[in-house]
């Protein structure tokens, strides 16, 4: 079965670090771009990051750059974000994606969209 | 950044009446490849988002044909032929023709 599970969510002051992990099963997961997507309470959907199936390429969204890292350990089946210097404003619910691919002749393509998502794990930000 | 802008349905959906959403990007969607990475996804109350359309119109797999969607450039519509209630939720299009990724609003589809 095509799984995602998130852990290492929970409550965190303000300025301090936590570190996601999204792992992954019932597929090739180093074939597959990997994103993470979060959803503020109540609110809707922000893109977070992305890391290309090998790891070589990365991207974040402005508001996180140089405090969050994207990683991926492909022997573990498993993706990580390390959030630094967490703000108020990282309080969500953090969830992984996978990006769609599609295989016809020996060649796979991304389809540019989400296809698999976990259930999500919460991150607060509080004192 | 390209922004994704949704209208909200005016009003609460009854049951087997057709819904339609739709979502307007601040630029073309049309990739450098000559593809538009315009998709649809339904978030149902306390779920994960799901992916029911990429591409504009290609619905992914297990999605029911009553889900379809259309547009093109910059204006895209999904549209639900006869709305059931498994489908209360909240639909949010999605840009990926570049980066970061951004995601309308949300559009809540409600039943009467």
């Amino acid at each position: 079965q095509v799984q995602l599970v998130e852990s290492g969510g929970g409550v965190v002051q303000p300025g301090r670090s936590l570190r996601l992990s999204c792992g992954a099963s019932g597929f090739p997961f180093g074939s597959y771009g990997m994103h993470w997507v979060r959803q503020a309470p109540g609110k809707g959907l922000e893109w977070v990051a992305v890391i290309w199936h090998d790891g070589s390429n990365k991207d974040y969204t402005d508001s996180v750059k140089g405090r969050f890292t994207i990683s991926r350990d492909n022997s573990k089946n498993t993706m990580y974000l390390q959030m630094n210097s967490l703000r108020a404003e990282d309080t969500a619910v953090y969830y992984c994606a996978r990006d769609a691919v599609e295989c016809s002749g020996g060649s796979c393509y991304s389809l540019f969209a989400f296809d698999i998502w976990g259930q999500g794990t919460m991150v607060t930000v509080s004192s | 950044d390209i922004v994704m802008t949704q209208t909200q349905l005016s009003s609460a959906v009854t049951l087997g009446q057709p819904a339609s959403i739709s979502c307007r990007s601040s630029q073309s969607l049309v990739h450098s490849d000559g593809n538009t990475y315009l998709s649809w996804l339904q978030q149902r109350p306390g779920q994960p988002p799901r992916l029911l359309i990429y591409k504009i119109f290609n619905r992914f797999s297990g999605v029911p044909d009553r889900f379809s969607g259309s547009g093109a450039g910059t204006d895209f519509t999904l549209k639900i032929s006869r709305v059931e209630a498994e489908d209360v939720g909240v639909y949010y299009c999605m840009q990926a023709t570049q980066f970061p990724r951004t995601f309308g609003g949300g559009t809540k589809v409600e039943i009467k």
